[in-house]
């Protein structure tokens, strides 16, 4: 079966702080995607960052980063210089390859001012 | 920019009642998914359609049906709603073949059945 874990219910941090977000899974597979998405308090769920998992190379988007450990099977987020804007939560979820996503129970991101 | 739009934010229904959430999108995209969101249980899949009249049973299918008579448009039935039904449902749509496009997400239909 194939898991994905955020061990992390909730998290809070200064602004301007850096801040990591967990997560872990589990899979067989070699080759599949991961993606760190977004549901802020007006509820649209947004694309933050993907890495495929071929890729030996973190992804990047600005203040947005991962590191993902494939051996370990883990895919950590990033998030430096955090703004009030980044309060939400965030979900981890993979495409292991059968056109369906499979998400994490999320993490409660609150910036404080 | 994609656009997938759900038809009702918050709907209050009662017990044993039957209950369509409506989710169009306009990107012509092949797959579109119902996704069940709880605390603590982050989003399960209930159903999925990869295509016009497909379906394809989720994670959590019990208790839902759906349909999928045009390729923008794909609704979720809840046959007789149960008190164990009241959660945020969320919609999305995303590119066939192509596992490393993201997903496309509407805003979230509240739904309690008292």
């Amino acid at each position: 079966a194939q898991t994905v874990t955020q061990s992390q219910p909730e998290m809070s941090v200064q602004e301007a702080e850096t801040v990591t977000l967990s997560c872990t899974y589990d899979t067989s597979e070699n080759n599949y995607y991961l993606f760190w998405y977004k549901q802020p308090p007006s509820r649209q769920m947004i694309l933050v960052i993907r890495q495929e998992a071929y890729k030996q190379q973190n992804a990047t988007e600005n203040r947005f980063s991962v590191n993902f450990q494939k051996a370990a099977k883990s895919f950590s987020l990033k998030i430096s210089d955090s703004q009030l804007g980044d309060t939400a939560m965030y979900f981890c979820a993979f495409n292991f390859g059968n056109e369906k996503l499979t998400f994490g129970t999320g993490t409660r991101l609150t910036i404080i001012p | 920019d994609v656009k997938v739009t759900q038809s009702s934010r918050y709907l209050v229904k009662r017990t044993g009642e039957k209950v369509f959430l409506e989710c169009v999108q306009d990107m012509d995209h092949e797959n579109m998914f119902w996704y069940r969101q709880d605390p603590g249980l982050g989003l399960r899949l209930i159903y999925f359609s990869y295509d016009v009249k497909m379906k394809e049973k989720g994670d959590i299918p019990e208790g839902y049906s759906v349909s999928r008579e045009k390729k923008e448009r794909f609704s979720l039935i809840l046959e007789s709603a149960s008190t164990n039904q009241t959660s945020m449902y969320l919609c999305a749509s995303g590119r066939s073949a192509l596992p490393h496009s993201p997903l496309h997400f509407g805003n979230g239909t509240r739904l309690t059945v008292t």
